[in-house]
């Protein structure tokens, strides 16, 4: 059963940091992975769409890669804003007709 | 803006009494699922389908139903509910493997 871990579980940086967000997952045999965003109290925005033949998806600052045969995805936000406080969620599909299994997220603080 | 909308916004109900949550998306998306979600928790799928007429059960499903009659519309009914049912529930819907899902706002009940 594929399980999706997201380390840290919590993260405070100051306004313009640099920084990562990891996820790992236990099954390699993925479809493609998503990285969504949360605000309190709402629904999940996406943020990246990788597919599994892809090494990496960028929008504006954000980057996230994929190392499928490790198990592994980081997204990368650059020059942190106290806007881009929120939960950050990955989810992985695996191959065929399965839906999305998600990581317990991340939650970001960025201080001003 | 999201093309996948959930009313109620916010619902109290008391217990034992029966509630429909709906969920209608205009794109026309095959895929439809519900996940619940408590307050800085993970989520857990409940219900998923892959078309009309199709429906399938996730991990929290045994206290709830839904139906799929059109290809916009899959809403999720709890027969009785019970204040371990307070939560957010958030439906989401994908065109098919290779794409992500879109997330509509939530529904967050309170079950008094």
């Amino acid at each position: 059963k594929q399980e999706v871990t997201q380390i840290p579980a919590a993260l405070s940086v100051p306004e313009g940091e640099n920084l990562v967000l990891n996820c790992s997952f236990t099954d390699s045999a993925i479809y493609n992975l998503q990285w969504f965003r949360q605000d309190p109290g709402k629904g999940l925005t996406s943020l990246l769409l990788i597919q599994s033949s892809q090494r990496e998806q960028t929008s504006g600052r954000l980057n996230a890669s994929l190392d499928k045969s490790s198990g592994r995805s980081t997204l990368y936000i650059a020059a942190s804003q106290p806007g881009d406080s929120a939960t950050y969620l990955c989810a992985v599909r695996n191959s065929g007709n399965t839906p999305l299994v998600f990581g317990k997220g991340t939650r970001l603080s960025v201080i001003a | 803006e999201a093309d996948i909308y959930q009313t109620p916004r916010y619902l109290v109900i008391g217990t034992g009494k029966k509630i429909t949550l709906e969920c209608s998306q205009t794109m026309g998306h095959d895929k439809m699922y519900w996940y619940q979600q408590d307050p800085g928790m993970e989520l857990h799928l409940i219900h998923y389908s892959y078309g009309v007429n199709s429906t399938e059960k996730g991990d929290l499903s045994s206290e709830s139903t839904v139906s799929r009659i059109r290809t916009e519309h899959f809403p999720l009914t709890l027969e009785s509910a019970r204040p371990s049912h307070t939560s957010q529930y958030l439906c989401a819907s994908s065109e098919s493997v290779a794409y992500g899902y879109t997330f509509g706002s939530g529904t967050r009940l309170t079950v008094v």
